[in-house]
């Protein structure tokens, strides 16, 4: 089956810097979603973005489908972004998410 | 607040127990799923539901029991669990299958 790798796996920034997470999965994809887990454990869904680039707020990702990649920006951190990042994997003919293993950020005030 | 909301949000219970989890989405969607995130593991795809039919059942142990009533409430039915279920069991919905997923709060469990 498919393989979904994250990195890095850890991440401690400085309030206010930028930083690029990037999702490789190894079979094409139909599907493919960013999800924040904050420390209570609530994931929510940050884009579903199976090609192309978008954008939302200080949050942007963009996935290239044919290089099988994705890769999720995060422009002028703030301490709330803090938790771990997922990204999830589908191909076609299946209902079926891959996650990743996850960066964990720490952002520091 | 992601319109998905899981009872009970912690539980201890041991081997001999049998308890039932419930998640109930109030956005209208078709498709729930129930999801195992263990320690250290990436979150593990258990089952899945569309308009009240399973259409995934991942090999998970017989133990666990799924049950959709109707397309707003999940049930994952629990019985003669072993230590190492011991994870956060999340619930999700989404509007059609394989759209993005919403997810709730998780329930907590403890196997002792």
């Amino acid at each position: 089956g498919i393989q979904v790798e994250q990195s890095p796996p850890d991440l401690i920034l400085q309030e206010g810097a930028n930083s690029t997470l990037r999702c490789n999965f190894s079979d094409s994809v139909n599907n493919l979603q960013w999800f924040h887990q904050n420390p209570w454990g609530q994931l929510i869904n940050l884009f579903y973005i199976p090609s192309g680039t978008k954008q939302n707020g200080r949050l942007s990702a963009t996935t290239v489908a044919t290089e099988r990649y994705s890769l999720l920006y995060i422009s002028s951190s703030q301490t709330t972004d803090s938790g771990v990042y997922f990204c999830a994997a589908g191909t076609s003919g299946t209902y079926k998410y891959i996650f990743g293993t996850g960066t964990r950020l720490k952002v520091l005030a | 607040e992601t319109g998905v909301t899981q009872t009970p949000r912690h539980l201890v219970m041991g081997m001999t127990n049998k308890k039932s989890l419930k998640c109930e989405q109030h956005l209208g969607h078709n498709a729930m799923y129930w999801y195992k995130q263990s320690a250290k593991k990436p979150l593990e795809l258990m089952f899945v539901y569309s308009l009240e039919e399973r259409v995934e059942n991942n090999s998970v142990p017989s133990r666990f029991s799924p049950e959709c009533p109707n397309s707003s409430h999940l049930f994952l039915h629990l019985h003669t669990l072993q230590p190492e279920d011991s994870a956060l069991y999340l619930c999700a919905s989404s509007p059609r299958l394989p759209e993005t997923q919403y997810f709730g709060p998780g329930t907590r469990l403890l196997v002792l």
